[in-house]
């Protein structure tokens, strides 16, 4: 199956710092999802794209779907450290399948 | 991840013996999908079924996987005859139709002795 690039794959920032982190794929997608995972637990759906172009925030969480309809970036702003955490970008297409991508690992230093 | 229930959230298996993981997906969801997660690895897409329909199998191995999401009821994922390299977490997911978001369960962390 498809599976997408994430990037990076791991972060370690500073309490109140800035992150981004983006996925690219080769093929088109309608949908653009962003996850976040903690240790035993599942994915919790964080900001969900479904136009080309949309930018999306949820609190200092902010979303991009791209134009091309093949990428997306994540931000997150003043980070603090319970943002820490696996999160996982997903496309979804017209066949309504899933593709994840592999994850970025963020770890905040208080 | 409220709304999306899997039971049980650990199982513990012998080699040779069957694995059934349940999922009662969120209320007024007609799609769930399952999803395998190795450590440290992203999430991979087994099978997606609507009510009573298996939409894709793709990513479900043909042999001792099969799966199923009946009239009444929850979906069950069943792995028959169970090997080493079926440990993992399997991990639920309920969509209310096309065009929306998933929503996923809590998983379940599936050891093979």
């Amino acid at each position: 199956g498809q599976q997408l690039n994430q990037s990076p794959q791991s972060m370690f920032i500073q309490e109140g710092e800035d992150v981004s982190m983006n996925c690219t794929s080769s093929s088109i997608f309608n949908t653009w999802l962003w996850y976040k995972q903690e240790p035993g637990e599942g994915p919790v759906l964080l900001i969900a794209l479904y136009k080309a172009g949309e930018l999306t925030s949820n609190g200092r969480l902010t979303a991009q779907f791209g134009i091309t309809r093949k990428d997306s970036f994540l931000n997150i702003s003043a980070s603090i450290p319970s943002d820490v955490g696996i999160y996982f970008c997903a496309g979804r297409n017209t066949g309504n399948q899933f593709y994840f991508g592999t994850g970025t690992s963020l770890t905040v230093i208080p | 991840n409220a709304g999306v229930m899997q039971n049980p959230r650990h199982l513990v298996r012998r080699r040779g013996q069957e694995a059934r993981l349940r999922c009662s997906p969120m209320k007024g969801h007609s799609h769930v999908y399952w999803y395998r997660q190795l450590p440290e690895e992203g999430l991979k897409f087994m099978v997606y079924l609507q009510k009573e329909n298996i939409i894709d199998e793709s990513g479900m191995p043909k042999e001792r996987f099969s799966a199923e999401f009946p009239k009444e009821g929850p979906s069950i994922l069943r792995i028959q005859q169970v090997v080493r390299g079926d440990s993992a977490a399997y991990f639920c997911a309920s969509q209310w139709g096309e065009n929306q978001p998933q929503h996923f369960g809590d998983g379940t962390r599936l050891s093979i002795l």
